[in-house]
């Protein structure tokens, strides 16, 4: 079945570190990937999204390209900000399923 | 402004009460979801419908109900038989699964359910 793998946190990292955090996903077909963002007792945002291979999803500063080739989609910011500590969820979703299938989160911790 | 609406933010159950969680949407979103989460945990999802009228098991119905007799409104109802209910619930929805192209799902804000 389908199933998406994320790196364990928390990741703490000082403002305007650069950050990366991994994702990889194993899938029957071509899904669609997502990266949501959580803020402590809120639901989820998304984020960020790519439909097909190459593509490359951003918004806020943050960017993830789809990699078919290593089946990754992984998360990255140029300089982060206290602002961005949150919880980041990867997703993977196809056409005509019922729901998202979700990571299990990486808590990120950004220090002044 | 649209958006999904779940309520209450807080809930707290006696053990052997069942107690319903309330989603609405404005969205016209055909599908609906909750899933349930734990600390430090992803989501796994409970329940979903795709239709009015119409819904599916998810992971771990097991102690839920649902009910979708309206687009707008998807309501959860956690009874005694669900041995840990204590968690954050999220409930979620997305426009149409049949057009071509996996849909985002937003998500209320949640609903934090502790048993006592």
């Amino acid at each position: 079945g389908d199933s998406v793998t994320q790196m364990e946190g928390p990741v703490t990292l000082s403002e305007e570190a650069f950050l990366t955090i991994n994702c990889t996903y194993t899938a029957t077909g071509y899904p669609s990937l997502f990266w949501y963002v959580q803020y402590p007792g809120e639901g989820l945002q998304l984020l960020l999204k790519a439909t097909k291979a190459d593509d490359k999803g951003s918004n806020k500063g943050f960017e993830a390209t789809y990699r078919k080739e290593t089946t990754s989609f992984h998360l990255e910011k140029g300089s982060v900000q206290v602002s961005d500590s949150a919880v980041y969820f990867c997703a993977l979703g196809y056409t005509g399923r019922r729901a998202l299938t979700f990571g299990s989160g990486t808590r990120l911790q950004v220090q002044p | 402004d649209g958006g999904i609406t779940q309520s209450p933010k807080y809930l707290f159950r006696k053990e052997g009460q069942n107690v319903t969680l309330s989603c609405e949407q404005n969205l016209n979103h055909d599908a609906m979801y909750w899933y349930r989460q734990d600390p430090g945990q992803g989501l796994r999802l409970i329940y979903y419908s795709q239709i009015v009228n119409d819904f599916q098991k998810g992971d771990i119905a097991e102690g839920y109900s649902v009910s979708r007799e309206k687009k707008e409104s998807f309501p959860l109802t956690v009874t005694s038989a669900q041995k840990n209910p204590t968690a954050f619930y999220l409930c979620a929805s997305s426009s149409s699964l049949l057009d071509g192209t996996a849909n985002e799902a937003f998500f209320g804000q949640g609903t934090r359910l502790t048993v006592v």
